[in-house]
């Protein structure tokens, strides 16, 4: 079945320095690739999303470029400020089954200032 | 602005109690969606609903059923709650055009049942 895999946390940075999350996923066909965002005490909101092969998506500084040859879809911030402190979630929704998102387990990240 | 809300932010219920969890929608979207999220699994699928009185099982649905009477709020009940459903619920709508449309999320309720 469709799944998404993206490494695991916590992760703690200090303010400025490069933040990577690693996402892979398995799906036929397709599939459109997201990343979500959950700050302290809110729901998740859309951080940026890719819709085919060599696609970039990004926002707030961050992006993410999706592979379809290695299958990731990795999330990268050059920069990173303590309000970047956050669960970020990458997520795809397959071609077949476009009402479903099948989410990543979350990364945790906390930035020090 | 898309808005969702959710009924409560947080709710404590006994063992054994009905519970129910409303969500509203304000952008007139034809899909509303149930997961709930726990540490280290991620958000997983409850229920979803496509249409008005129309709804779909998703990956974890034993122990919930759901209502859709408006298109606007889908609700996710909880017959007879258990300790282990004990977890954050978060609700979320979509339009209606093809798979690379975003969802759009409550701001979560963390039910805890003792």
């Amino acid at each position: 079945g469709d799944s998404v895999t993206q490494m695991e946390g916590p992760v703690t940075l200090s303010e400025e320095a490069f933040l990577t999350i690693n996402c892979t996923y398995t799906a036929t066909g397709y599939p459109s690739l997201f990343w979500y965002v959950q700050y302290p005490g809110e729901g998740l909101q859309l951080l940026l999303k890719a819709t085919k092969a060599d696609d970039k998506g990004s926002n707030k500084g961050f992006e993410a470029t999706y592979r379809k040859e290695t299958t990731s879809f990795h999330l990268e911030k050059g920069s990173v400020q303590v309000s970047d402190s956050a669960v970020y979630f990458c997520a795809l929704s397959a071609e077949r089954n476009d009402y479903k998102l099948s989410f990543g387990a979350g990364t945790t990240v906390t930035v020090r200032a | 602005d898309v808005k969702v809300t959710q009924s409560s932010r947080y709710l404590v219920k006994r063992t054994g109690e009905k519970v129910f969890l409303e969500c509203v929608q304000d952008m007139d979207h034809e899909n509303m969606f149930w997961y709930r999220q726990d540490p280290g699994l991620g958000l997983r699928l409850i229920y979803f609903s496509y249409d008005v009185k129309m709804k779909e099982k998703g990956d974890i649905p034993e122990g919930y059923s759901v209502s859709r009477e408006k298109k606007e709020r889908f609700s996710l009940i909880l017959e007879s709650a258990s300790t282990n459903q004990t977890s954050m619920y978060l609700c979320a709508s979509r339009g209606d055009r093809g798979h690379n449309i975003e969802q759009y999320f409550g701001p979560g309720t963390r039910l805890t049942v003792t």
